[in-house]
């Protein structure tokens, strides 16, 4: 089975550095991604790690520990657009994907 | 120019009606998959076709039936609605089953209403 934990909701103000946490127990894993999903839009991939570490594109930051089943994304800068449900998704070991509830995350001016 | 496209955006029908939701991928892709997103905002999988073959048919009532003409293309048929089918409904493709690295490609999404 799974079972893949994020807080529900995270509020934060323009500029400022926000971490939203995901913890996951899988059947096998083959990697973790990282999705923004607008309200009333598809979700869009922003980062995937599958070796320990952290991954960095832009303001936007991913990090990965397995043995922990732990992961992280980082959102720098904080800016109105960035308000939206951020999934986390475990590519298990029998390559189904399957996502968190989500955490949606509002940015205040 | 849409990558993954599904009609239609937005169905309403009524109880017990059979109705088809349509999706296109223009990437190459051999891989398409069908998501469904309650309204806790979980997205389940579905199903999920490789080159015109069922790969995954996740615990689905059977009035769901995937069918993919081709590898471009996967759309749901779905009979009998019922009104806990109510939900958004995504089609989404990958480069190849298992690959991970350029994630998902989702279409926008079609949003069933069933009264």
């Amino acid at each position: 089975g799974q079972n893949i934990d994020q807080p529900t909701e995270m509020t934060a103000t323009e500029g400022a550095i926000v971490q939203i946490n995901c913890t996951y127990q899988t059947s096998g894993f083959n990697g973790l991604f990282w999705y923004q999903q607008h309200a009333g839009e598809a979700p869009t991939f922003l980062s995937y790690n599958v070796l320990d570490g952290l991954e960095e594109k832009g303001r936007f930051s991913s990090f990965l520990s397995r043995s922990k089943g732990y992961s992280y994304l980082l959102l720098k800068e904080l800016q109105m657009k960035d308000s939206a449900s951020y999934l986390c998704a475990v590519l298990r070991g029998d390559y189904k994907l399957s996502f968190g509830a989500g955490t949606t995350v509002t940015v205040r001016a | 120019d849409t990558a993954v496209s599904q009609t239609p955006k937005y169905l309403v029908t009524q109880m017990g009606n059979d109705k088809s939701i349509k999706c296109e991928q223009n990437l190459g892709h051999d891989t398409m998959y069908w998501y469904k997103q309650d309204s806790k905002k979980f997205l389940k999988i579905m199903f999920s076709y490789n080159n015109k073959e069922l790969i995954i048919n996740e615990t689905v009532p059977n009035r769901f039936s995937p069918k993919s003409p081709d590898k471009a293309h996967l759309n749901l048929h779905i009979n009998s609605l019922e009104l806990g089918d109510s939900a958004v409904y995504f089609c989404a493709s990958s480069q190849d089953f298992g690959d991970s690295a350029y994630g998902y490609t989702f279409g926008s999404g079609t949003r069933l209403t069933v009264v």
